[in-house]
């Protein structure tokens, strides 16, 4: 079975802490995405990628980097911790839009 | 720029009654439109997808959406809903730039609730 594997399902951090989440795929996809889930707000995109190396801003990239040295590998890197970055954040990956996406089970990131 | 709207934030529904979840969207162009389904805690499922052919798509679970051009809709239906449908679910509107893969635009979902 395809997956996308979130390495952490729970996760607490400091304000001001630089976090890094990972997300792993092993589909061979080409593209990779960051949404973050709030309620009353639904999803919204971090950041995407299409290729290895390469990245584009989603909705919301403030206060967010990633990282995609290897094609199944895509980091989310929050430089320093905010409250406001309190949020479940779900990976996706897709060999395409037409064939929609895979998503991870989610981290929920709790910033104290 | 693509935005979609889901008009219902919670909808009760009786177990064994049907089921009719509102879909809307805004695109120039033919869109691609999925319905996902989120159990609790859980991250999102594909139930399924429409591009083009035939405007009625059949997905996982018994589920299936209508495609109406006119009304820029994607309804998502199920004859009769189960206590198991009770979930998250959220309509999806993405484009192809050409030179990449565009992210898709997700609705702001709909809580569904089964009665017994």
């Amino acid at each position: 079975d395809v997956k996308v594997t979130q390495s952490s399902r729970y996760l607490v951090k400091r304000t001001g802490e630089k976090v890094f989440l990972e997300c792993v795929q092993d589909m061979d996809h080409e593209n990779m995405f960051w949404y973050r889930q709030d309620p009353g707000l639904g999803l919204r995109l971090i950041y995407f990628s299409y290729d290895v190396k390469m990245k584009e801003k989603g909705d919301i990239p403030e206060g967010y980097s990633v990282s995609r040295e290897k094609k199944e590998r895509f980091s989310l890197i929050l430089e320093s911790a905010s409250t406001n970055q309190t949020s479940m954040y779900l990976c996706a990956s897709s060999a395409g839009t037409g064939f929609g996406y895979t998503f991870g089970s989610g981290t929920r990131l709790t910033v104290v | 720029a693509q935005s979609v709207t889901q008009p219902d934030i919670h909808i009760t529904v009786s177990e064994g009654a049907s089921l009719e979840l509102r879909c809307n969207y805004s695109y120039g162009a033919t869109p691609y439109l999925f319905w996902y389904v989120q159990s609790p805690g859980q991250g999102l499922q594909l139930l399924l997808k429409y591009f083009s052919g035939d405007t009625l798509v059949q997905g996982i679970k018994g589920f299936e959406a209508e495609f109406k051009r006119s009304q820029s809709s994607f309804n998502l239906r199920k004859p009769s809903v189960h206590w198991s449908d009770a979930a998250e679910y959220f309509c999806a509107v993405g484009a192809y730039s050409g030179g990449g893969a565009d992210g898709l635009t997700f609705g702001k979902g709909t809580h569904l609730i089964i009665q017994p």
